[in-house]
This record gives structure tokens, C-alpha cells and sequence, in this order.
């Protein structure tokens, strides 16, 4: 059975930091998800990670995996406002795209 | 855009209640997803259908059913509400093939 950890479960940063969110899962995961979403809305996609070594980036979001460790890191470079958020990350996809999510981190960035 | 809708926003029940939530999607996706969110244990995943008429059970498929009588519909039926159902309900559904699941705007019960 797959389990997804994240930490930190808080983060609270100060615009212009980096920092980065760590996802762990238990078993092995073909594909790894992150998610995004704000205080009373639903989850947004941000990014889909389909093999080990696997980046991808959207603005001051970076997302990799790395199968062998189990372990898929958020990287967040000069952090604004607008990315106060609560981030998820999901293992599984490949049984009709079931997910197991993790407990989400709740990101706060203050000026 | 894809576009799954959630029948209500807020809803408050009572004890013992039989409650039913709708989702609906409009991109013809065979997959659809029910979640409940609690703060610190993340999204977990209730019943899922691949298919009309089909369901499989997720994580924690007790105290839930579900119906899927057509493709854009997607059904959670509480039998008797518990004060433990209360939680936001989410619903998701994706297209075969892809690996996006798009996700609802959600349901806050509260079971009194």
C-alpha cells in the first residue's frame, strides 16, 4: 500500500527566501503529482512527474523526482505572495489514475 | 475547460440522515474520484468509477456508496450521516489516457 509523507506540514517564509517542500512515498510510484490549493478552492494541477530525474518548472516552482529514493522535492525560488497555497503531492496514477496524496503543506509568505 | 461541478457548496445534515452529493462532469472523462480532505491527513480517497455502473472502493470506503448511472454523473450517498463524515468532500475525474485529474470546487459537510 503506497504512503505519501510531506515535509514541513508549515511553512512560513519571507518573500524573496527559497526553500523546498520534500514528498516521500513508501513504495514504489510510477508517476508522481503535485497540486495546488487556495484557502477555499479547489486543487490545480501543477505538475506531472512521469520518470526518475524527472524536472519540470513553471515560474519560481521547480519540481523533480527521484525513484530510487522515493522522494520528489517542491523548490521555491524568491517566493511572493501569491504563492501562499497549500501544496500537495500524490503517488500512484497507473491503477485508472488512482492517487494517494499526502497531507499537504500549508505555505505562507509573508513580506 | 474542463469543468466538474459539486450539486452544493455547504451543506448541514443531521445524525443519521441519508445524504446524497452529486458531481457532474462535462468532458466526457470515464474516470471520476471521490476524496474527503481533513486538515493534516491530506486527501483520501472514498470510491472511484472507471466506468458506467462500475466502482471500485478507495481507502475508506466505510459508511459511503456510491452510484454511477451515467457518465457525466457521479454520486456520494452517505446511508446514515455521522458526526465523523463531517469534512470537505471533493470530487475528480480524468480522461483515460491522461494523467490530470481535474477536481471540483468541493462540498463542506457538516453532520450535526
Amino acid at each position: 500500500e503506497l504512503k505519501v509523507e510531506q515535509n514541513p506540514l508549515f511553512l512560513s517564509m519571507q518573500e524573496g527566501k527559497n526553500y523546498t517542500i520534500y514528498c516521500n512515498y513508501s513504495t514504489t510510484s510510477d508517476r508522481l503529482y503535485w497540486y495546488r490549493q487556495d484557502p477555499g478552492k479547489s486543487l490545480e494541477s501543477l505538475f506531472v512527474l512521469l520518470s526518475n530525474g524527472a524536472v519540470k518548472q513553471e515560474g519560481r516552482l521547480m519540481a523533480s523526482l527521484d525513484t530510487k529514493a522515493r522522494l520528489s522535492t517542491l523548490h521555491i525560488t524568491a517566493a511572493v505572495h501569491d504563492l501562499s497555497a497549500t501544496y500537495f503531492c500524490a503517488g500512484g496514477g497507473t491503477s485508472y489514475g488512482k492517487l494517494t496524496f499526502g497531507q499537504g503543506t500549508i505555505l505562507t509568505v509573508h513580506p | 475547460d474542463v469543468k466538474v461541478t459539486q450539486s452544493s457548496r455547504y451543506l448541514v445534515k443531521r445524525t443519521g440522515e441519508k445524504v446524497f452529493l452529486e458531481c457532474v462532469q462535462d468532458m466526457d472523462h470515464e474516470n471520476m474520484f471521490w476524496y474527503r480532505q481533513d486538515p493534516g491527513l491530506g486527501l483520501r480517497l472514498i470510491y472511484f468509477s472507471y466506468d458506467v455502473k462500475m466502482k471500485e472502493k478507495g481507502d475508506i470506503p466505510e459508511g459511503y456508496s456510491v452510484s454511477r448511472e451515467k457518465k457525466e454523473r457521479f454520486s456520494l450517498i452517505l446511508e446514515s450521516a455521522s458526526t465523523n463524515q463531517t469534512s470537505m468532500y471533493l470530487c475528480a475525474s480524468r480522461p483515460t489516457g491522461q494523467e490530470t485529474q481535474y477536481f471540483g470546487p468541493g462540498t463542506r459537510l457538516l453532520v450535526l
